[in-house]
């Protein structure tokens, strides 16, 4: 079992680039959640998954943020034209029994 | 909304001493969530420590206590002698327990150094 793996584990943009976070779930697990990590705002929650279906986006920012799970392998968070403010590390988790947490995204928007 | 407060940012502790980190929280949309404690050590990703979903219940696990009180809302994190490698960043969290798939609501987090 290889755990949640995310990818990139760092990833660079210039403001207004585009950036692409992929996270592969633990086989078997019905559902995926992000989470966004700031030193200012701590652990935030952006968006969740089951069984591939959006369930929550409550957390993620209206504009330039949109997340899919084409199949059950896989799940992405797009951020368009980046931001300086979106630097972050953005955490994918998911869930059987319990929320296992991949090591995370660092992003940076220069 | 939910919330969690955890009031010391960062901690340390002499080697073998007893440990206390606060966690508080707030449910306004349920009576009784899920109470966690995750901690991530130093080059290591998130990981789940113990959970208590039962108000008055304790959860324990590698030697750390936390007792659900629903009268104080409060969801402490004791040991009773902490050692180097405890080491680490250790987050409260909730979530709603009338839904086994929810969000995890997070404190700030406290970082604790355990020094020799």
């Amino acid at each position: 079992n290889a755990g949640v793996i995310q990818t990139p584990r760092h990833k660079v943009t210039g403001k207004g680039q585009e950036a692409t976070l992929w996270c592969e779930p633990i086989s078997g697990h019905s559902a995926v959640f992000w989470y966004r990590q700031t030193i200012v705002q701590g652990l935030e929650f952006l968006t969740y998954f089951r069984n591939q279906a959006p369930i929550d986006d409550s957390g993620m920012p209206k504009e330039r943020f949109s997340a899919q799970m084409p199949n059950q392998s896989h799940s992405t968070l797009k951020i368009q034209s980046t931001q300086p403010q979106d630097s972050a590390v953005y955490l994918c988790a998911s869930r059987g029994y319990e929320q296992y947490f991949g090591p995370g995204t660092r992003l940076t928007v220069l | 909304g939910d919330s969690v407060t955890q009031t010391e940012g960062q901690v340390t502790v002499s080697e073998s001493k007893s440990l206390i980190i606060n966690c508080t929280y707030s449910a306004t949309s349920i009576a009784y969530p899920n109470l966690f404690w995750y901690v991530r050590y130093p080059g290591e990703g998130l990981q789940l420590l113990l959970k208590v979903i039962t108000a008055g219940q304790k959860g324990s696990s590698r030697g750390f206590e936390a007792t659900y009180n629903k009268e104080t809302t409060s969801f402490h994190l004791q040991k009773a002698s902490v050692q180097e490698s405890d080491s680490a960043v250790y987050y409260c969290a909730l979530t709603r327990a009338s839904s086994s798939f929810s969000k995890l609501v997070f404190g700030q987090g406290t970082s604790l150094s355990v020094v020799p």
